[in-house]
Parts: structure tokens; sequence; C-alpha cells
């Protein structure tokens, strides 16, 4: 069976500080990880995904899937990265059909 | 940018009542839509698989004749929850890709209140 494990439902971090998001997931094939952001009132838009390697707005993620885990990290949280983030999976079907953490509020105090 | 339109935003509807919420996709075709329901503080449960043109699939445990889904166009899916009770109150997301590795696009969601 699929599923995402986000262990923190809340993270609180200062201006500046580093951030890690963490998720481990659980899939016995070869997993697609995703990182999706929902910013107050706007809709759940991609952030990145692992297949890519990108940093997107300084954030990046590795999947270990020795750890079977793909954590989401920024050296300097800026304010503008208070938002929810979703860990989510695909069972290697594109983009497709995804399962999702249960999210983490991360809010960055100025 | 690609871009998914959700409407309604917002219904409140009395029990035994059907609601139909539309998920647009406004400047791409999207073969596949998925249907999303949200609980407050909880993640995204997928509900169910819009296939354009055939039947959708629906995850373990929904029940397909609650939740119709009709995707009768490239551009278009519907669900339509069906005698609606108060338990049916939840945020219901539509999100669509273009295919294959494209990235999935998300709809703003639709709040429904049965009262």
């Amino acid at each position: 069976a699929q599923r995402v494990t986000q262990p923190e439902k809340l993270l609180s971090v200062f201006k500046g500080a580093p951030v890690e998001l963490k998720c481990n997931y659980s899939y016995s094939g070869s997993p697609e990880l995703f990182w999706y952001v929902q910013y107050s009132r706007q809709r759940l838009q991609l952030l990145l995904r692992h297949i890519s390697r990108e940093s997107i707005k300084g954030f990046t993620a590795d999947l270990n899937k020795g750890e079977t885990s793909f954590h989401l990290k920024k050296p300097f949280a800026q304010e503008e990265d208070s938002a929810m983030y979703y860990c989510a999976l695909s069972g290697g079907q594109g983009a497709q059909k995804l399962v999702f953490g249960q999210g983490t509020r991360l809010t960055i105090n100025p | 940018g690609a871009v998914v339109s959700q409407h309604p935003s917002w219904v409140i509807c009395k029990s035994g009542t059907s609601v139909k919420i539309e998920c647009r996709s406004l400047d791409f075709q999207a073969t596949t839509m998925f249907w999303y329901r949200q609980f407050p503080k909880q993640s995204l449960m997928l509900m169910a698989t819009s296939n354009e043109g055939s039947k959708a699939t629906y995850e373990q445990g929904v029940e397909k004749d609650k939740f119709l889904i009709n995707h009768a166009s490239l551009t278009l899916s519907t669900l339509t929850v069906t005698s609606a009770h108060p338990e049916d109150s939840s945020f219901y997301i539509c999100s669509a890709s273009r295919g294959g590795y494209s990235p999935l696009h998300f709809g703003n969601g639709t709040r429904l209140t049965v009262t």
C-alpha cells in the first residue's frame, strides 16, 4: 500500500533559519515524490518533484530510498515561505494519481 | 500557465438535494481529472479518477452512486453529490493533467455545506 507520512503538523522557525519539513513514504515499487505548497487563500501548486532535481524558491528535496524519505529543505527561511506543505507520492504513473501526506503548516516568524 | 477552474467556490444546500461541482481546464486538454475530498485539518483524500469518455474509477470506500462523476469533454469534469447529507459537508478539490508526466494543476476547491 502507498502511504505518505509527514510527522509534523506544525513547524515554526525564525526568518533566516534553516527549514526542514520531513516526509517519509511507504511503497513497494519505484515511487515518484512531490512537494506541493498551498499559500493562504490560494490553490495547491507544485513546488518540486524529485525527478526534476531542481531547486524552486530555494527549496530542495532529495529522495533517499534507503530511508524512504523525501525531506524538504531550505537553508534560509523567508517570511513568504509561510504556507501549508504537502508531500505526495505517485506509484510510477507520472504525475497522475497521488497519495498525499497530512501536510505541515510552516510558519516563519519575523 | 495551465489553469483549472472549479465552480462554485462554495455552496450551501439542504439535506436530500443534489449538488453539482464543475472542474474545467481552461487552457489545456485534460484526458484525466481527479477528485479529492479534504476534511478540516486533514489531508486530501483521492475519491476518484475521471477519464474523458469513459466511466470514472472510484477509490475504495467511495460510493459511486453517491458521487456521480461525468467527464464529457477534454476540458470539463463534473462531480454531483446526490441526496446530500450533513456528513457530505467537506472541501472538494479537483485536479487535471495533460497526461503522461505533466504536473497536476489544482482547482481552488469547493466548500460544500449541507444543512
